[in-house]
């Protein structure tokens, strides 16, 4: 079975400082892995989309993800957080469903 | 600009009601999603389209319907079947199901009253 595990549903930083989601996935064939970002009452937007190729995957807004699969893992980072990143989390898996499965999503608070 | 409206924006429903929420979109994509969110759980699949007069049943259908007679259109219709269906839905596109990237629209928030 296919599944995506964040880790953490909440996380809190200081403005300026690294900023590292977790996500660990499951899968039985090569997946497609996806970050989202929802700020309240918004829809869902696309940050960043690995596919194949390269591992480090580059997103908007400065933020960046490392396919490992060794580890089964697509954590996303940003060197320096600022307080508009302060939004509700999503990683996401493509896989051999078809259907997109999505992670619990995790909430990033971010301190003046 | 191309994209996907979802409307309302806030819809109130008194128990037993049907109600039909929109969503529609000008990509040009062939595949629509609706999903349903609360908190804590993450989105969860309702249905989905891969193509006009076609849709299947996603993890969480029962208690919705939905159509698409149109490629542009998706609409899903909460029915009184649906035991607790506050909740923020959210509607989606990709230009064919699987590993294509999925965009949302804007999502609209029901509430039972």
């Amino acid at each position: 079975a296919q599944s995506v595990t964040q880790l953490g549903s909440h996380v809190s930083v200081s403005e300026g400082a690294l900023v590292l989601l977790r996500c660990n996935y499951s899968s039985s064939v090569p997946p497609y892995l996806f970050w989202y970002v929802q700020y309240p009452n918004q829809g869902l937007q696309l940050l960043l989309k690995y596919t194949t190729g390269a591992t480090l995957v580059k997103g908007i807004n400065g933020f960046e993800a490392e396919f490992k699969k060794s580890e089964t893992s697509f954590h996303l980072t940003k060197p320096s957080a600022h307080m508009s990143d302060a939004a509700e989390y999503f990683c996401a898996l493509s896989g051999n469903t078809g259907k997109l499965i999505f992670g619990q999503g995790t909430t990033l608070q971010v301190k003046p | 600009d191309g994209g996907i409206t979802q409307s309302p924006k806030y819809l109130f429903r008194k128990e037993g009601q049907n109600v039909t929420l929109s969503c529609e979109q000008n990509l040009n994509h062939d595949a629509m999603y609706w999903y349903r969110q609360d908190p804590g759980q993450g989105l969860r699949l309702i249905y989905y389209s891969q193509i006009v007069n076609d849709f299947q049943k996603g993890d969480i259908a029962e208690g919705y319907s939905v159509s698409r007679e149109k490629k542009e259109s998706f609409p899903l219709t909460v029915t009184s079947a649906q035991k607790n269906p506050t909740a923020f839905y959210l509607c989606a596109s990709s230009t064919r199901q699987g590993t294509d990237t999925q965009y949302f629209g804007p999502g609209t928030r029901l509430t039972v009253l």
